[in-house]
């Protein structure tokens, strides 16, 4: 199992940054994935997350209204959308894939990208 | 929103030290309770799974425990490996909701 992001950067206030998050070793299509997000020298913050299918989506306060989680099954890539972008956005971005069958644990994690908002 | 105390923040051991870390919720979460081993400039590495299973290839000094809404990571016997910031993480299947407890960085003395 292999997960790769990219697309982070340093963006400014109330722009917009996408993200992805390449996967491989695995059946991308069976698991739901998340974005989970980490400030410089904080702890973890969940972000968002996709079932398996797609039919469900859910994303933390922090975020709902401005970030949008999605994903393309032929290319087997999660992506985030983030829109209104804010400094206390900054952070390493992480894709994690969930357990097997459930959204609820999180087994397997790309090595981060970074964002940085700033003007 | 299910809150997760986990404690202590920081705690300093020897090699062969028993070190046990907490993490309390605010109400009953079920058996969703995961919890993670984090070094300096890496991801997450998935530790335990379900508040009591070992994910394969961790070691068995890593144990877990629970009573109502406490739960425990004991490593029996401190490596130098184990330096790290372990989090516990729970899943709220009724919100649903993720939250993360804030971390307990386990440094060797």
């Amino acid at each position: 199992v292999q997960l790769v992001e990219s697309g982070g950067g340093v963006v400014q206030p109330g722009r917009s940054l996408r993200l992805s998050c390449a996967a491989s070793g695995f059946t991308f299509s069976s698991f739901a994935k998340h974005w989970v997000r980490q400030a410089p020298g904080k702890g973890l913050e969940w972000v968002a997350v996709m079932s398996f299918d797609g039919s469900d989506k859910y994303y933390a306060d922090s975020v709902r209204g401005r970030f949008t989680i999605s994903s393309d099954n032929s290319k087997n890539t999660l992506y985030l959308q983030m829109n209104s972008l804010r400094g206390e956005d900054t952070a390493v971005y992480y894709c994690a894939r969930a357990t097997i069958l459930t959204m609820a644990e999180f087994d397997y994690w790309g090595q981060g990208t970074l964002v940085t908002v700033s003007s | 929103d299910i809150q997760m105390t986990q404690s202590p923040p920081t705690l300093s051991a020897s090699v062969g030290d028993r070190v046990t870390i907490t993490c309390r919720a605010s109400q009953s979460i079920g058996g969703w309770l995961a919890w993670y081993q984090q070094k300096p400039g890496m991801a997450p590495k998935f530790l335990i799974q379900k508040a009591s299973t070992l994910e394969s290839g961790v070691p068995s000094r890593f144990s877990v425990s629970a009573s109502g809404t406490e739960f425990t990571l004991t490593i029996s016997s401190l490596q130098p490996d184990d330096s790290a910031t372990y989090y516990c993480q729970q899943y709220n299947t009724y919100s649903p909701a993720w939250t993360f407890g804030q971390g307990t960085k386990v440094e060797i003395k």
